[in-house]
């Protein structure tokens, strides 16, 4: 129940095009949902979050769809740049807890 | 304006050594988390730290692990007799409040321990 999992694995795609990672929850209590962007060799840093009180995030070229009813949420990088080629990961945690539950992580290559 | 802080960024160890990996927080931060990465997997939360207080280590082996964050100086992550096992990248984290503000977790680069 504690667990989100977290797809695809590895994801290409093509510059200029949409990049779409998925993750998805059993436990209903948790109320914030951050993705953190890791580039080889650095520390994770916070993307952009959302809590479930609404169901779209937008952040730039980075937006979070929530649906509560599903228990999912994604991440969408739109206009995919080589830049942006990182690792991605999902997390959630509950209430006032600090413990960041995180999905396995998506390795994103843009492809120039 | 300096971010989180960790020391050694590489460790290499025999097995049977210690390790001792350092996390200076960002600056006004009195919040202290760690972290296990391993190979091609997210992040695992291990310990809690205040200034002298352990507040949760619920994430942490039962044994060889230790972490401490004196009044004074960075958060220590201790890992007694390594095993290979132990192999990872460790991530600390700091935040001004724990809590709700959870998004205020900002980490630093990792130390890679690897032991031989």
């Amino acid at each position: 129940q504690q667990q989100v999992k977290q797809s695809p694995q590895s994801l290409i795609v093509q510059k200029g095009g949409i990049s779409i990672i998925n993750c998805a929850y059993e436990n209903t209590a948790f109320d914030y949902f951050p993705w953190y962007q890791q580039f080889p060799g650095k520390g994770p840093a916070l993307l952009i979050a959302i809590r479930p009180d609404v169901s779209e995030k937008k952040e730039g070229r980075f937006t979070i769809s929530f649906n509560k009813s599903a228990k999912q949420f994604s991440l969408h990088i739109m206009d995919s740049q080589p830049g942006d080629s990182a690792t991605y990961f999902c997390a959630a945690s509950k209430g006032s807890n600090y413990q960041l539950i995180w999905g396995a992580g998506t390795k994103l290559i843009i492809k120039p | 304006n300096a971010g989180v802080m960790q020391n050694p960024r590489h460790l290499v160890r025999r097995r049977g050594q210690e390790a001792r990996l350092r996390c200076s927080p960002m600056k006004g931060h009195s919040h202290v988390y760690w972290y296990r990465q391993l190979p091609e997997e997210g992040l695992k939360f291990m310990v809690y730290l205040q200034k002298e207080n352990i507040i949760d280590e619920s994430g942490m082996p039962k044994e060889r692990f230790s972490a401490e964050f004196p009044k004074e100086g960075p958060s220590i992550l201790r890992i007694q007799q390594v095993v290979r096992g132990d192999s990872a990248a460790y991530f600390c984290a700091s935040s001004p409040r724990s809590g709700a503000a959870l998004g205020e977790q900002y980490f630093g680069p990792g130390t890679r321990l690897t032991v031989t």
